[in-house]
């Protein structure tokens, strides 16, 4: 069974469209991440949620909009796409890193977005 | 400076060699650590976590130098599917007591036979 799941795996689309990315896990976690990779492999946290509540939001343009409707799932919405935003996303989830218990994430495989 | 560094490599390394890397960290508040691989193409997963005492999993042994602001990944006999990414990973709290979660940019290490 996948234990956290992207759809699509790859998305290709013109500059200027508004695309979703869709992200599940069944792990029971409580927190769910969104990671971007771009093409120099540098992995960026984006946003953090914990419980459906933002607790973590980077310096990300307000283009990028997660949505979370319950605990197993993690939404992104990404309007007026740019060329810039080519790059791998990732979702992760964990375990809260609470009281100075930081847990392992769990990667999705990943969504390949390539902006035309 | 970066919050986490790591030298990008390659390591170019033959099969059986010994081989470490290492990553440095910026925030003395940093409270625990963790080793991840990337394959190509491929999402991370975590090899192992860093403890304070240092710990070993088999080939791979794990440090930290909390002094220094440092961790170390030591990996011996190196196997040809040792090939990939590692990602330090260094996870300190935010004002809410949540995790954040900051990854090195990677070494890319190439066994080869």
């Amino acid at each position: 069974d996948t234990a956290v799941s992207q759809t699509p795996k790859y998305l290709v689309t013109q500059m200027g469209n508004d695309k979703s990315i869709k992200c599940e896990q069944n792990l029971g976690h409580d927190t769910m991440y969104w990671y971007k990779q771009d093409s120099k492999k540098f992995l960026k946290i984006m946003f953090s949620y914990n419980n459906k509540e933002l607790i973590i939001n980077e310096t990300v343009p307000n283009r990028f909009s997660p949505k979370s409707p319950d605990k197993a799932h993690l939404n992104l919405h990404i309007n007026s796409l740019e060329l810039g935003d080519s790059a791998v996303y990732f979702c992760a989830s964990s375990h809260a890193g609470l009281a100075n218990r930081a847990h392992e994430q769990y990667f999705g495989p990943g969504t390949r977005l390539t902006v035309t | 400076r970066k919050e986490v560094e790591q030298d990008p490599g390659p390591f170019n390394v033959p099969e059986g060699a010994t081989v470490a890397f290492n990553c440095t960290y910026s925030n003395s508040a940093s409270q625990s650590f963790f080793w991840y691989r990337q394959d190509c193409r491929k999402e991370p997963k975590l090899l192992m976590s860093v403890y304070s005492s240092g710990n070993e999993d088999g080939r791979f042994t794990a440090q930290l130098n909390r002094a220094s602001q440092y961790i170390s990944l030591l990996i011996r006999d190196s196997k040809l599917s040792d090939s990939a990414t590692y990602l330090c990973v260094v996870n300190r709290y935010n004002s809410g007591g949540y995790q954040k979660v900051t990854f090195g940019t990677g070494t890319k290490l190439q066994v080869i036979p």
